[in-house]
Formats: structure tokens, C-alpha cells, sequence
């Protein structure tokens, strides 16, 4: 059982470049996020979705977007890469939170760690 | 605004040393509070979810409290295996997807 699988796992890119980070989850969850992780600050999420065909913006998602036409899979794209975006990003799904056995974790991938020159 | 504060950023233990690890948290109805464990190069693991001042959870080494305000994760005879950045992160009232909000982290080191 593979959980959440990010890939790629490293990338460099050149400032203004695009690229595509994309997230794949085997455990039927409905819900899916996209976090960044800067050092000294806390998980900040981008973008989420709450089910196939929906996203929804969170803390931090000027510069990015998203798409999930597939329940299993939640894409992150930077249409223009920038050096602050410099990262590591982590998905994340979970059940509803309306399941009884749900209890608010949050099941992360393993990270992909994105360098903007 | 919600928000998560943990302390100390670093802590360095011998084998053996007890401590405790703190997460203050300001949130206008809490729904749940939760500790992970991160390895480094590693997405954050799940231990605990708390929901009420007064609830405790244990799990080997680790046991997480809460109070109204604060949670501890205290470690007891810890291991250098226990090595790794501890997150807490609440969940408040609002919309599902959006109202997670994660701490810095503790970074512990423990020697041998």
C-alpha cells in the first residue's frame, strides 16, 4: 500500500519557468491538500480540494494552481516559477470528516523539494 | 487569526533524559490539536489527536497533553530513535480544508 506518492522528488528550475507536481493517493480519500514547508515556519497550505472536480485556495495560493479531474490525483502547477517559491511541498489527503473513523490526520507524501534559481 | 507557537525550537537530550516539548495555540473553538512526528528528507506522521482540555494519549515513549491553551509531548527515557522535528498543528471551526494550522516545530536530538 504506497499511501501518497509525490513526484518529482527534487527539481531545479530557472525563474520563469513552469512545471507540474504531481500527487497520487491509493486510499480512497475524498479530501487533498498542498502544503509548503519554509524553514522556521509551519506547514502553510496552498490549495485543497474536497473531492474530484472541486479546489479551493488556502493561506498562501498567489502563484500557483491546481486541478483534480481525478479522485486519486491532485496536480500542483507554477505557471511562472519565482525564486520565493523556493520549497518543499508536501501533499496530504484524509478522509471526509464526516466518517466516524475519521480522526483529523492527515496522511503527507514524502515531499518534493523545489529549487528556483 | 489562529495560531501555533512551539518550544524550544532545538532540543538536545542524552539517552535516557526525560522532557517535554510545548505547543501554545490560540484558536476561537478548538476542534482538535495534533502531533506529528517528521523525519528529516520525510512528510510529517501522524501520533496523536486531542480533543479536550484534560485528555491524554500515550503511545511508547511519548504521552501529549492538553489544556485549554497549551499541549506537552513529553518523552520519557527517549531513544536516540526518537530523533526528529516535532510539529503540533489545531484544527478550529471553520471549513474543513482550510483551518489546519501547523506549528514551526521542535527539532529533537537525542545522544547516545
Amino acid at each position: 500500500n504506497a499511501g501518497v506518492t509525490q513526484t518529482p522528488k527534487f527539481r531545479v528550475l530557472k525563474t520563469g519557468q513552469s512545471m507540474t507536481l504531481l500527487c497520487a493517493q491509493d486510499m480512497n480519500h475524498e479530501y487533498m491538500y498542498w502544503y509548503r514547508q519554509d524553514p522556521g515556519m509551519g506547514l502553510r497550505l496552498i490549495h485543497y480540494s474536497v473531492g474530484e472536480g472541486t479546489t479551493a485556495k488556502g493561506e498562501v495560493p498567489d502563484g500557483y494552481n491546481v486541478s483534480r479531474l481525478k479522485k486519486q490525483n491532485f496536480l500542483l502547477g507554477l505557471e511562472s516559477a519565482a525564486p520565493s517559491q523556493t520549497s518543499v511541498y508536501f501533499c496530504a489527503s484524509s478522509p471526509s470528516p464526516g466518517l466516524a473513523a475519521n480522526t483529523g490526520e492527515l496522511f503527507f507524501g514524502e515531499g518534493s523539494r523545489l529549487t528556483v534559481l | 487569526e489562529d495560531q501555533v507557537t512551539q518550544s524550544p525550537e532545538a532540543l538536545r537530550l542524552q539517552e535516557g533524559e526525560s522532557s517535554s516539548l510545548n505547543c501554545s495555540y490560540t484558536v476561537s473553538g478548538l476542534r482538535g490539536l495534533f502531533w506529528y512526528r517528521q523525519d528529516p528528507g520525510k512528510g510529517p506522521e501522524f501520533l496523536f489527536t486531542l480533543y479536550s482540555a484534560g485528555e491524554e494519549k500515550e503511545k511508547e515513549r511519548l504521552k501529549a497533553t492538553l489544556t485549554k491553551k497549551e499541549s506537552f509531548l513529553h518523552i520519557t527515557a527517549p531513544k536516540p530513535e526518537d530523533s526528529a522535528t516535532y510539529l503540533c498543528a489545531v484544527q478550529g471551526p471553520h471549513n474543513y480544508g482550510q483551518n489546519f494550522v501547523f506549528g514551526p516545530g521542535t527539532r529533537l536530538s537525542v545522544l547516545p
